[in-house]
Parts: C-alpha cells; sequence; structure tokens
C-alpha cells in the first residue's frame, strides 16, 4: 500500500465551476478526514467519516461542500459554485481505529479559482 | 475551546547549528500533541507524537519534543540542523473525545548553507 493517494494534485477552475477532488485511503483504515489549508495557514478541520458514516462537519463546510464516502472506501469532496475564496489546498488523511492520532496524510490537491 | 500558538512564523538557522520551535496550546481537558513537516507542495508528515508516559518524546528525522504541562507547552528540537530540514512545521492537537486535530499557523524553517 502506497498510502492516502489524492486526485487531482492540481485543479485551477472558473469562479462558478463545480470541482470534486478524490481522496483513496490507506485500505484497512475506517476513518477518513477532510481538511483544507489556505497560504500561510495551518489545515482546518472540514469533516469526517467512519466507514460510510459522515459523523462530523465543521462550520467551515458550508451548503456548498459536500463530502460522500460511499462503501466505505474512497471519498469524494465536491465544491460547487465555486468562489476564488475557495482557493486552498484540499488534504484528506485516513486512520484505523478511533483515534486520530494515528492518521496519515495524503499529499493533497491544491484548488485554484479564478 | 482549544488553542495552538506558534510563537514563531519563521526560523532561519545556519546548517549544523541547533533548533527550537515553540509551541503553545490551551486547553480544559486533557490533549494529544503532535508535529507535522510539510515540504512544498506535499500533505503532512508526522514527526512525532506526545500521547501519553514520557513527556520527552523522540521522533523522525533527529528530531524530538517535550511536553510540559505546567508552561502548557510542547517545544520542537533538533540538536544539529540539514538543510533538508527546510520545511513548514505544524504543532496540532487533539483533546480527549474529539475526532479532529488543531492546527497552530505553523514555523517555516530555513535552514541556511
Amino acid at each position: 500500500d502506497t498510502g492516502v493517494s489524492q486526485n487531482p494534485r492540481h485543479k485551477i477552475t472558473k469562479r462558478g465551476q463545480n470541482v470534486t477532488f478524490r481522496c483513496d485511503p490507506i485500505s484497512e483504515h475506517n476513518r477518513l478526514y477532510w481538511y483544507r489549508q489556505t497560504l500561510g495557514q495551518g489545515p482546518e478541520f472540514l469533516t469526517y467519516f467512519q466507514n460510510e458514516a459522515q459523523l462530523e462537519k465543521s462550520r467551515l463546510l458550508s451548503d456548498r461542500f459536500s463530502a460522500e464516502r460511499p462503501k466505505g472506501s474512497f471519498s469524494t469532496l465536491e465544491i460547487q459554485r465555486t468562489e476564488q475564496g475557495d482557493s486552498a489546498m484540499y488534504l484528506c488523511a485516513s486512520s484505523f481505529g478511533r483515534r486520530v492520532a494515528e492518521a496519515f496524510f495524503g499529499q493533497g490537491t491544491r484548488l485554484t479559482v479564478v | 475551546a482549544q488553542s495552538v500558538t506558534q510563537l514563531d512564523s519563521q526560523v532561519p538557522v545556519f546548517e549544523e547549528a541547533p533548533v527550537e520551535l515553540r509551541c503553545n496550546y490551551s486547553s480544559s481537558v486533557s490533549v494529544y500533541l503532535f508535529w507535522y513537516v510539510q515540504y512544498p507542495n506535499q500533505g503532512l508528515q508526522l514527526l512525532l507524537k506526545y500521547l501519553s508516559g514520557s513527556t520527552l518524546v523522540k521522533g523522525i528525522n533527529g528530531f524530538e519534543a517535550e511536553f510540559n504541562k505546567s508552561q502548557t507547552s510542547f517545544h520542537l528540537r533538533k540538536p544539529s540542523v540539514h538543510i533538508s530540514d527546510t520545511a513548514e512545521y505544524f504543532c496540532a492537537v487533539n483533546t480527549a473525545g474529539a475526532n479532529n486535530l488543531f492546527f497552530g499557523t505553523g514555523t517555516r524553517l530555513t535552514v541556511i548553507p
């Protein structure tokens, strides 16, 4: 297993377009997290799944954002009607068991909204 | 509520010199503490973590950190840095029962040849 995989690595889109990112976690990991990192800041928590259930969403996750994890495997994060403020690095992490302490991060998807 | 403060946004240091990156946290409940490193255009890599037990934690690449509960600090240290240590370093906390990590704003370490 090569770790957490995220695609695409880079995405440039026009304001108002929809975008979708994919995260493939480490295969035996039941927990999956999405974070957003803007320039000069640390990552900020967006949402978390345990298996296929989305158990927590932060207030940063506006109604334009939706995340899914069908069958408890890969996950997608979709942003509708993108805005320039959505430009950021979107990071996915996964862990096994109940503790976030063991989370492994992917390399991220960098979104640029022009 | 919890917070993480990384006191230095940038730390320049000469190669083979020691370095300390500072991290202070606040939380009303018990915490787990972490240091991550991020190279340009990459994700986060775990350097070390404190969950319980010995307050001196050793991590990868020769880094270590000490948990000081009375000073609510978790400073990262390395006795001799290399050019390859140039990166962004993030301190993070996880409070008991929480499902996410809360990150500081990062410290950019630049190692000067």
